[in-house]
């Protein structure tokens, strides 16, 4: 069964600085994904960025790197330069690609509450 | 491109009152999923339709139930409502076309449902 990992409920990070916000995931299966979503105060799920199982880099989207450790089951987030906007909740998700017939739906972790501070 | 809109965004309904939450994903998404987030049990997924038809299931009781339509637009009902069911449904869509990086799912605002 799939399982997600997150195990810093909150963090502090001062402004213009990097923060990585850790994932573990567990899967037997050899082919899913992984990805971040930001949800802040307003309850909307961002999505942040994707990391496939065979995928030869890590995944990057502007301020936003995946730290993709596939032998230690890690996918942690990156943010650089953090934004007083990027104060919010930072989930980490998988889900196994089973085919066109159906894929199983995400899992997600308990998430991550991210402080920027000025 | 217009994205995942939810109706209603707040909703207060009381204990044994029935709800309807409904969902319109991004246009030429054909999956849409619906996720039940509380504090207490973090996001859980509910179930998922593609092309009209029930792909996946969580586990929650008979009174969670669903549907989609031809224009993938989905709603989904809780029956019988209970204290616990309030929540913030949040529904997802993805054009899930098969190749993986169609598979991301796109999340609406959500419905924060409040059981008095």
């Amino acid at each position: 069964a799939q399982k997600i990992t997150q195990t810093q409920p909150g963090m502090f990070v001062q402004e213009k600085e990097a923060v990585t916000l850790d994932c573990t995931y567990d899967t037997s299966d050899p082919s899913y994904g992984l990805f971040w979503y930001k949800q802040p105060s307003s309850g909307e799920m961002i999505f942040l960025i994707y990391q496939g199982s065979y995928d030869q880099q890590n995944a990057t989207e502007g301020r936003y790197s995946l730290n993709f450790q596939k032998a230690r089951k890690s996918a942690n987030l990156v943010i650089s330069a953090s934004q007083l906007g990027d104060s919010a909740m930072y989930f980490c998700a998988m889900r196994e690609w089973t085919g066109i017939s159906g894929n199983t739906p995400l899992v997600f972790g308990k998430g991550t509450r991210l402080s920027v501070i000025a | 491109k217009a994205g995942v809109t939810q109706t209603p965004r707040y909703l207060i309904k009381t204990r044994g009152q029935q709800v309807t939450l409904s969902c319109s994903p991004i246009s030429g998404h054909r999956s849409v999923s619906w996720y039940q987030q509380t504090p207490g049990q973090g996001l859980q997924f509910l179930f998922e339709y593609f092309s009209e038809t029930q792909r996946n299931k969580g586990n929650f009781p008979g009174r969670f139930s669903g549907r989609q339509f031809s224009n993938s637009r989905s709603e989904m009902n809780v029956s019988t409502l209970e204290l616990g069911d309030s929540a913030l449904y949040l529904c997802a869509s993805s054009r899930s076309s098969g190749r993986v990086s169609d598979n991301e799912q796109f999340f609406g605002p959500g419905t924060r449902l409040t059981v008095l």
